[in-house]
């Protein structure tokens, strides 16, 4: 079946930059997706690339995607304590989300 | 309104209890979604409500009992629960059906559910 897999953590340093990576294997995905969940929160839609998309950026966040590799990237820039969460990739595969297992983002002082 | 609000927040009950967890949204939204998520997972699909009528199940216990009374509001009733059913249940919903276009999901802060 189709799969999207993490890392499961990543520390980073506060100030310097996050970069959270994420491989798929669906390569008629026509949506990816990055979610945010704080301890003891629901998810929280972070933001999305169409397929036909290689770089989308928004404020400090930017995704890149390689589709030929499958790879797709979210860049935090300047990570502050509160990006402290787990962040989920997800691909739109048919009718539903295939997630991955979720990078848990740790900073550092 | 921008909002899915999940009550109850938290659920502890007992293996013979029946109980309802339930789910507002006010967007417009016609698709509405039912995950569960263990510690340190994934959420998992359990139902999709596209236009007030089931259109995914996904394989889920019998004692887990969805229902969608109108285009806002999404229920999932338990009954004769295990505790390993504990755990987070999320609400989510869409603006599109499900399937087509980006269908952004807004999921729900959860009721965290405990299962004596």
């Amino acid at each position: 079946g189709e799969d999207v897999e993490q890392s499961l953590f990543l520390s980073v340093r506060e100030g310097d930059s996050s970069v959270i990576n994420c491989t798929y294997t669906d390569s008629s995905s026509t949506y990816l997706y990055w979610y945010k969940q704080e301890p003891g929160a629901g998810l929280q839609l972070l933001t999305y690339i169409f397929s036909n998309m290689d770089m989308k950026q928004d404020q400090r966040l930017t995704v890149l995607l390689n589709k030929k590799d499958k790879h797709l990237s979210l860049r935090i820039a300047d990570t502050q304590t509160g990006d402290s969460a787990i962040y989920f990739c997800a691909e739109r595969s048919n009718y539903q989300l295939i997630w991955g297992a979720g990078t848990k983002l740790i900073i550092k002082p | 309104d921008t909002e899915v609000t999940q009550t109850p927040k938290h659920l502890v009950m007992g293996m013979t209890n029946k109980k309802s967890l339930k789910c507002e949204q006010h967007m417009g939204h016609r698709a509405m979604y039912w995950y569960k998520q263990k510690a340190k997972k994934p959420p998992e699909l359990m139902f999709v409500y596209s236009y007030e009528k089931l259109s995914i199940n996904e394989s889920v216990p019998s004692r887990f009992s969805p229902e969608c009374p109108n285009s806002s509001l999404l229920n999932l009733h338990l009954h004769a629960l295990q505790p390993e059913d504990s755990a987070l249940y999320l609400c989510a919903s869409s603006q599109d059906r499900a399937g087509s276009g980006a269908n952004v999901l807004t999921f729900g802060a959860g009721s965290r559910l405990t299962v004596l």
